[in-house]
């Protein structure tokens, strides 16, 4: 079956701009993850929905980055006024259940670039 | 103390031979852990997760766990060079709605 899927695969935009990005995660999964790996570093955990449930934001960097997950299925991840040190590969995963006992699977990234 | 530890490598091992790969965790009631494996340019993908101390084993790999030392390991049996990546430590934290990833560390199988 279908994986998660993210868009766009990569994107480039200048410092002070803002940046909308999407993840479609596995159908029937009820908990998202969004990620971001700088070069050569480990994961950071930003935020977790899971069903209906409003998310714990305090993962998220600053308040120039919010998530939201509509109908419980897809996600966007909107970074606001853009800077140098936000680029990354975004990760985004999906569970069948909760973090705590399912596995996350892994969508295919985005890379930001900001100029 | 970082909340999930790993020595970052490179760890070397000879084709053949049993990788051993750490991590601690600061939580001392998470109660659920997870080894991701992440090739180069890749996206994380399982290798094993458990739950109860003690040894868990799955094909060539085994994972370990010791609650009160607050470590679990990855051990990798037979190391073959597809095993190259680097293996990453997760644990979810009971009291707050997060999931912690260790650094990593770069595995590298020689022939």
């Amino acid at each position: 079956g279908a994986g998660v899927s993210q868009s766009p695969s990569n994107k480039v935009t200048e410092k002070g701009k803002d940046v909308e990005l999407r993840c479609d995660p596995i159908s029937g999964h009820t908990a998202l993850y969004w990620y971001r790996q700088s070069l050569g570093q480990g994961l950071e955990f930003l935020i977790y929905f899971q069903g209906n449930s409003a998310p714990d934001k305090s993962g998220l960097p600053s308040d120039r980055f919010s998530a939201e997950r509509t109908g419980g299925s897809v996600s966007t991840l909107t970074i606001q006024r853009t800077q140098q040190e936000d680029s990354a590969v975004y990760l985004c995963a999906s569970s069948l259940g909760g973090m705590h006992t399912d596995t996350q699977y892994f969508g295919p990234g985005t890379r930001l670039t900001v100029l | 103390q970082k909340e999930v530890e790993q020595n970052s490598g490179p760890l070397s091992v000879p084709e053949g031979a049993i990788a051993s790969l750490n991590c601690t965790y600061s939580d001392r009631v998470s109660q659920s852990f997870f080894w991701y494996r992440q090739y180069s340019g890749k996206s994380p993908e399982l290798i094993m997760s458990i739950y109860s101390n003690g040894d868990k084993e799955d094909g060539r790999f085994t994972a370990q766990l010791n609650k009160a030392s607050q470590y679990v390991s990855l051990l990798i049996r037979d190391s073959q060079p597809s095993d190259s990546a680097t293996y990453l430590c997760a644990v979810p934290y009971s009291s707050a709605s997060k999931i912690i990833f260790g650094s990593g560390t770069r595995l590298s199988i020689r022939p």
